[in-house]
């Protein structure tokens, strides 16, 4: 399997514009976690999904901030607008009912 | 609300030493452990998981180790390697709360040649 496929893997972009990224679970994994990492904060949980619902956004920094899952091989984090304190790495992660967790390698945001 | 401490942050050992990394947890109602490790700029590799149930997971030169009522792991590395160096991390997934994971703050490994 090609393990958890996040893009992009840099964006650079202006305060104000939209950013979206996107992941790719492995194939038969039913849960999908947003989580966001930064050098202050360390990792933090944004969002997760179980069987394509959303469960828990209780990490969901503000209303700026939306995630979904249409399918179960496809999910977006959206930032609308975005802002500099955004500027951190994004990991998506999945897991089976092992409850291993896989990650991704990351976007890399840049908010100017 | 889970805690997970990880001591030392930083850690530098010559190559072929043994060496252990701790890993504490507040809350022993734990679902499962689960080491990782994180390269620079890189996503976080899975490298061994313990189920509540188990007391060790071992693969190649690492061993895991879980005990629950101390709310403590050890991950042992053995015979280290500058391939090694990386930070490690734990999490843990607490009985409740369904699927979060909660994590470390890590501890920087570096092996020197």
């Amino acid at each position: 399997d090609a393990g958890v496929i996040q893009s992009p893997r840099h964006e650079v972009t202006e305060m104000g514009q939209e950013v979206t990224l996107r992941c790719k679970p492995i194939s038969g994994h039913n849960s999908l976690f947003w989580y966001r990492q930064t050098m202050m904060r360390g990792l933090e949980l944004l969002i997760y999904f179980n069987n394509n619902v959303p469960i828990d956004d209780s990490g969901m920094p503000e209303d700026r901030f939306s995630a979904k899952m249409p399918n179960a091989s496809f999910s977006t984090l959206k930032i609308q607008p975005s802002e500099p304190r955004d500027s951190a790495v994004y990991f998506c992660a999945s897991s089976s009912y092992t409850g291993e967790l896989f990650f991704g390698e990351g976007s890399r945001l840049t908010v100017l | 609300k889970q805690e997970v401490t990880q001591i030392p942050a930083a850690l530098s050992v010559p190559e072929g030493e043994n060496l252990v990394l701790n890993c504490s947890f507040t809350d022993s109602a734990i679902y499962n452990l689960q080491w990782f490790r994180q390269d620079p700029g890189k996503g976080l590799t899975s490298l061994l998981l313990i189920q509540s149930s188990q007391r060790e997971q071992t693969s190649g030169r690492l061993n895991a180790s879980l005990d629950k009522s101390s709310g403590r792991s050890t991950l042992y590395i053995a015979a280290s390697q500058p391939g090694d160096s990386a930070t490690y991390l734990c999490a843990v997934r607490s009985e409740t709360g369904a699927n979060n994971l909660f994590f470390g703050t890590g501890t920087r490994l570096t092996v020197i040649p």
